[in-house]
């Protein structure tokens, strides 16, 4: 099972917006609306920021937002903050002989 | 409040064996499908494994079919990994996750080196 496609990086000024892009195939990304978005910063876990293509967990910023298109999905953060910095990784539901699939990651570096 | 704590990560040499242990706290276990994810040093995430919460349902990455086993006592509220024939590329820190990754634990290292 191959790996999500994710640019390696994106940056953006604070108070900007950006997208993330998550490219996949219809036996994951395009097939199911089970596609969810994390955060991480250096050494610490990954944190769920969107869920279910386009859900918010309670307690995450209204800034962060998902969609989906075909095979691709995208995480758009808007009003870029310094905090903000981080690595994002996608993930989807996959019917290949595994269950689910992570994307490469992006690193976002807010200028 | 949702904890998820690893434990049993170390250096271990190539073919050699470890288990991981995931305690599980806050939250219902039995009712939760769990993940093994990991991540080598500076590279991104990987999904490893994945168990039904009655642990009658299990998926491998095909990276460690065969080799690795995942299972769960829902009595003592854990997760585990057991690891054998380990390599060189299995080094990474493993994190235990629920079943749609909204709660992870801190993660626990493991070294496979001679």
């Amino acid at each position: 099972q191959s790996a999500l496609t994710q640019p390696a990086s994106v940056s953006g000024s604070p108070g900007q917006s950006i997208t993330i892009s998550c490219t996949g195939t219809s036996s994951d990304v395009g097939g199911y609306n089970y596609v969810s978005w994390y955060q991480q910063h250096p050494g610490k876990a990954p944190k769920l920021m969107i869920y279910d293509v386009s859900n918010r967990p309670s307690g995450v910023s209204n800034r962060f937002s998902g969609s989906k298109s075909g095979n691709t999905a995208s995480l758009t953060i808007s009003g870029l903050q310094a905090e903000d910095e981080a690595d994002y990784y996608c993930s989807s539901y996959t019917s290949s002989s595994t269950r689910w699939v992570f994307g490469g990651g992006t690193k976002l570096t807010v200028l | 409040e949702v904890q998820l704590v690893e434990s049993g990560g170390g250096l271990v040499q190539p073919g050699g064996s470890l288990r991981l242990s995931c305690a599980a706290s806050g939250f219902t276990f039995s009712s939760y499908e769990m993940n093994w994810v990991r991540q080598a040093p500076g590279k991104g995430l990987e999904w490893v494994s994945y168990i039904s919460s009655s642990g009658s349902t299990i998926y491998y990455a095909d990276s460690v079919k065969g080799r690795f086993t995942i299972s769960r006592d829902n009595a003592k509220n854990s997760l585990y990994l057991q690891m054998n024939s380990l390599r060189a590329e299995d080094t990474a820190v493993y994190y235990c996750a629920t079943e749609h990754f909204d709660y992870w634990g801190q993660g626990t290292l493991v070294t496979v080196s001679s």
